[in-house]
């Protein structure tokens, strides 16, 4: 079955180190995202990509990276200049133009 | 004021009922979606709708631009529907799937 595979689910690290959010995809799709979950927020996008080896910042781009070397995978680092990481994180796909998205699972990253 | 906003928040109702979720914006569209986020995180897409109304099951989307509103209803529902229901607009102009999203309505479903 296709879809979207989001590792790990619960992710916990130490303030002040780096942390990096895997997103694999096999449903060979151009485009591909990463929103922030915050309670009582809408999904604000951070990342997104919509063909290997280029991507765009989102609306709340400080203090993360992605790269997207393959077109299945789109990783995002969290880094410490993330001021505020503890969130829920959301990574989707699409072909390119006005498709519906596909979503994983999500990682809930807590830093303490 | 958000560009999207979803009524009610939270909304309980018995198994059978007929339930609404609202979905209004106040920005130039190409698409409205629906989307359903369940209690473990994962999100699923429902609808994507640009004028009209679509059905699938028990399901129905309804939008109306000129109001700029949408609707999501679930007929007959049941204790599985049991989740967040969230309403994301496509802005006209936007790059692809730059989606601004509603801040999402929990629903529960009784038996």
């Amino acid at each position: 079955d296709g879809g979207i595979t989001q590792s790990p689910k619960y992710l916990f690290r130490k303030e002040g180190q780096n942390v990096t959010l895997s997103c694999e995809q096999n449903l060979n799709h151009d485009a591909m995202y990463w929103y922030r979950q915050d309670p009582g927020q809408g999904l604000r996008l951070i990342y997104y990509s919509q063909i290997v080896n280029d991507f765009q910042k989102g609306d709340i781009a400080e203090g993360y990276s992605v790269s997207r070397e393959k077109k299945e995978s789109f990783p995002l680092t969290v880094t410490s200049a993330q001021k505020n990481p503890t969130a829920f994180y959301l990574c989707a796909s699409s072909q390119t133009g006005r498709t519906p998205l596909h979503f994983g699972n999500g990682t809930r990253l807590t830093v303490t | 004021k958000n560009e999207v906003e979803q009524s009610p928040q939270n909304l309980t109702a018995q198994e059978g009922e007929f339930i609404t979720i609202n979905c209004s914006y106040s920005v130039g569209i190409s698409a409205l979606h629906w989307l359903q986020q369940h209690p473990g995180g994962g999100i699923v897409s429902l609808f994507m709708l640009s004028s009209g109304k679509k059905k699938h099951g028990r399901l129905i989307a309804t939008i109306n631009i000129q109001e700029k509103h949408s609707s999501l209803h679930i007929t007959a529902s049941h204790p599985r529907d049991s989740a967040v229901y969230i309403c994301a607009a496509e802005k006209i102009g936007g790059a692809t799937n730059k989606l601004i999203f509603g801040t999402g309505t929990l629903l529960a479903v009784q038996p």
